[in-house]
């Protein structure tokens, strides 16, 4: 069965840092999303992608966020100026985007700040 | 926001038995899911109901609505050992595609 891939499975920065989260969704999907948990805590929506554009974005994602996709496979989430409370697992996900379409998610990226 | 809470926060039962976990939420909704994830892992999809359904059954789970009351519930019965993770219940309402998550319950299956 296709999966959402993500890499690298932990990322270890400094304060201040820029990092890039990356994802390969399912080939036929056509939305995709970032969605991040703080350890202990809820898994929190960060930005939908579709037709090379954000299609929806939460307060979370603020001006120190973006996303891409590069190429026809790859979609990223840059961090530019990471900080302590960066840290936290990164889901990426994609589906259909159907009404009814549930998502698939990746294994997620943990990233730590120090 | 959203969602609720899901409530227990956290649940140990003996394996063979039946797990029950609670989810409420606040706003109308075009269908709520049910997610598991084991530690350390992604979310997977178990089911998904749409708001004009009442209860749906998969396999070892059935999960009901209740629009009135605005909650959910999943049942797993027959609890295995390999059931231990967490349950997040999930909304779509509104234009938007994106999911909003409970906090989740954490289910321990005693062998």
């Amino acid at each position: 069965e296709p999966e959402v891939t993500q890499t690298p499975s932990h990322q270890v920065t400094q304060m201040g840092q820029e990092v890039i989260l990356r994802c390969v969704p399912i080939s036929n999907h056509l939305y995709f999303y970032w969605y991040r948990q703080i350890l202990g805590q809820k898994v929190e929506f960060l930005v939908s992608f579709y037709n090379n554009e954000i299609s929806e974005k939460s307060e979370i994602f603020d001006d120190q966020f973006s996303v891409e996709r590069p190429d026809g496979s790859n979609f990223t989430l840059k961090i530019r100026s990471t900080k302590l409370e960066d840290s936290a697992m990164y889901f990426c996900a994609s589906n259909l985007g159907r009404g009814n379409s549930p998502l698939h998610f990746g294994n997620g990226t943990r990233l730590t700040v120090t | 926001s959203q969602q609720g809470e899901e409530d227990p926060q956290a649940l140990s039962i003996q394996e063979g038995e039946n797990a029950t976990m609670n989810c409420s939420y606040k706003t109308s909704i075009n269908n709520l899911q049910w997610y598991r994830q084991n530690s350390g892992r992604g979310l997977v999809h178990l089911i998904l109901i749409r708001s004009n359904e009442r209860e749906k059954h998969s396999g070892r789970l059935r999960v009901t609505l209740d629009t009135s009351k605005k909650s959910s519930s999943l049942l797993i019965t027959a609890s295995r050992a390999a059931d231990t993770a967490s349950y997040f219940c999930a909304i779509t309402s509104g234009s938007a595609r994106q999911l909003t998550f409970g906090s989740g319950t954490q289910l321990t299956v005693l062998p």
